[in-house]
């Protein structure tokens, strides 16, 4: 167990629809990045935030946002959602802002788009 | 840019069998990390090494072994007397560009341990 927890674990919904996933980082973490796992694009960074700021910036949709709240849990907002957007949605906290650190994940949400 | 190749796509070996899981990197910085995570038919990534571009000392946790050669920017993986539980995917990854801390993972290679 990482210490990372991530809700909802699976995810069904309909083309056009929006979703909200979320993200508690480890404790004492202050980094929390998200990732997408897809068949066709392989672990894709989207997005990190660090004690609330955005840090950093992927191949992240427009379609998409996120958000770190003051008590360090993440969201991410994905609307719009089409067929493709089926994937694995990781998030992975460290404790730092630079320099390179290990980042732990969590358990991953499984979004199916029909 | 970087980038990281894992050209085994699958491999399968009878149990307690040695293998090596190959890893292949591209970086223009010269102080960079990489790592290796494993991902088992539940689908969590689990973290396994984290190593630094200054330490090109191989390292050993039990059955497996790591072995780094920054001349040919290889960070290989071995699994030695493999079990079952080792079946999973495991992905090779690399950070550098100090300011944007993102993982660049490979591909992935699927490890199928034949019991």
């Amino acid at each position: 167990d990482s210490g990372v927890t991530q809700t909802p674990k699976h995810l069904i919904t309909a083309t056009g629809q929006r979703v909200t996933l979320r993200c508690s980082p480890r404790s004492g973490d202050l980094s929390v990045y998200w990732y997408q796992q897809s068949l066709d694009q392989g672990l894709q960074f989207l997005i990190q935030y660090y004690n609330g700021e955005e840090r950093a910036k992927g191949n992240i949709l427009e379609r998409f946002s996120a958000q770190q709240f003051p008590d360090l849990h993440s969201e991410l907002n994905l609307s719009s959602l089409e067929l493709g957007d089926s994937a694995l949605y990781f998030c992975a906290s460290g404790r730092l802002a630079g320099g390179p650190e290990t980042q732990y994940f969590g358990p991953g949400t499984r979004l199916l788009v029909l | 840019a970087q980038k990281v190749t894992q050209a085994q796509t699958e491999i399968s070996v009878v149990e307690k069998e040695d293998v090596t899981l190959d890893c292949v990197y591209e970086t223009r910085d010269t102080t960079y990390y990489l790592f290796w995570y494993k991902q088992p038919p539940s689908g969590e990534l689990v973290f396994l090494i984290r190593r630094n571009s200054f330490d090109e000392q191989n390292e050993i946790s039990g059955r497996y072994s790591w072995n780094f050669q920054k001349s040919t920017s290889s960070f290989n993986f071995t699994i030695t007397a493999s079990q079952v539980v080792d079946s999973a995917v495991y992905f090779c990854a690399l950070v550098s560009n100090f300011g944007n801390e993102k993982l660049t993972f490979g591909t992935g290679t699927r490890l199928t341990i034949i019991p």
